[in-house]
């Protein structure tokens, strides 16, 4: 059954602590992309990855990190210096621009961050 | 900044009958344009994609394109309860998939 997992669905941080959130792919895609979503906004690219080993900051990269170990695999480092880090976090991946024309990207199915 | 632009809504439409939304776009060079539906509290699910001028259909949505306007729009023909939603229009902005969204237009059918 493929497709992109997100975990955990619902994540709970205090203030001052770092939290990591999972995204799996089993669509054997080069590609994989973290977007924020705020209540009421369109989706803001935080950070992207085109191979293993290699990644690009979006616009909203500030108090974000991110890994790219294995093909199947990004996960996405909230840190303390992210100020305003509530918010409904989207992975998405595709096949990389140069293998194909399309490039559409699926979705997992999020991550909801609160802050307490 | 390359920019996507959509109404934000709520677009009402009666059941049964046609919802058309609207997206321009900036970049004049982009080349491959997208349609995302999400539901309230859901990831966005990829519904049609365009990249020639004209009109694609698929089942009850049709996409249509026209890159000299720089406008992209969406029709969804015999509207359903079920298709009350936000529809995300994104156009691809560089050669390896990068996307930029816009906003979403809520679609509101009534019964």
């Amino acid at each position: 059954d493929g497709g992109i997992t997100q975990s955990p669905k619902y994540l709970f941080r205090k203030e001052g602590q770092n939290v990591t959130l999972s995204c799996e792919q089993n669509l054997n895609h080069d590609a994989m992309y973290w977007y924020r979503q705020d209540p009421g906004q369109g989706l803001r690219l935080i950070y992207y990855s085109q191979i293993v080993n290699d990644f690009q900051k979006g616009d909203i990269a500030e108090g974000y990190s991110v890994s790219r170990e294995k093909k199947e695999s990004f996960p996405l480092t909230v840190t303390s210096a992210q100020k305003n880090p509530t918010a409904f976090y989207l992975c998405a991946s595709s096949l990389s621009g140069r293998l194909s024309v399309y490039n559409e990207q699926f979705f997992g199915p999020g991550t909801r961050l609160t802050v307490l | 900044q390359k920019e996507v632009e959509q109404n934000s809504g709520p677009l009402s439409v009666p059941e049964g009958a046609i919802a058309s939304l609207n997206c321009t776009y900036s970049d004049r060079g982009s080349q491959s344009f997208f349609w995302y539906r999400q539901y309230s509290g859901k990831s966005p699910e990829l519904i049609m994609f365009i990249y020639s001028n004209g009109d694609k259909e698929d089942g009850r949505f049709t996409a249509q394109l026209n890159k000299a306007s720089q406008y992209v729009s969406l029709l969804i023909r015999d509207s359903q309860p079920s298709d009350s939603a936000t529809y995300l229009c994104a156009v691809k902005i560089d050669s390896w998939g990068k996307l930029q969204f816009g906003a979403g237009t809520q679609v509101v059918v009534t019964p």
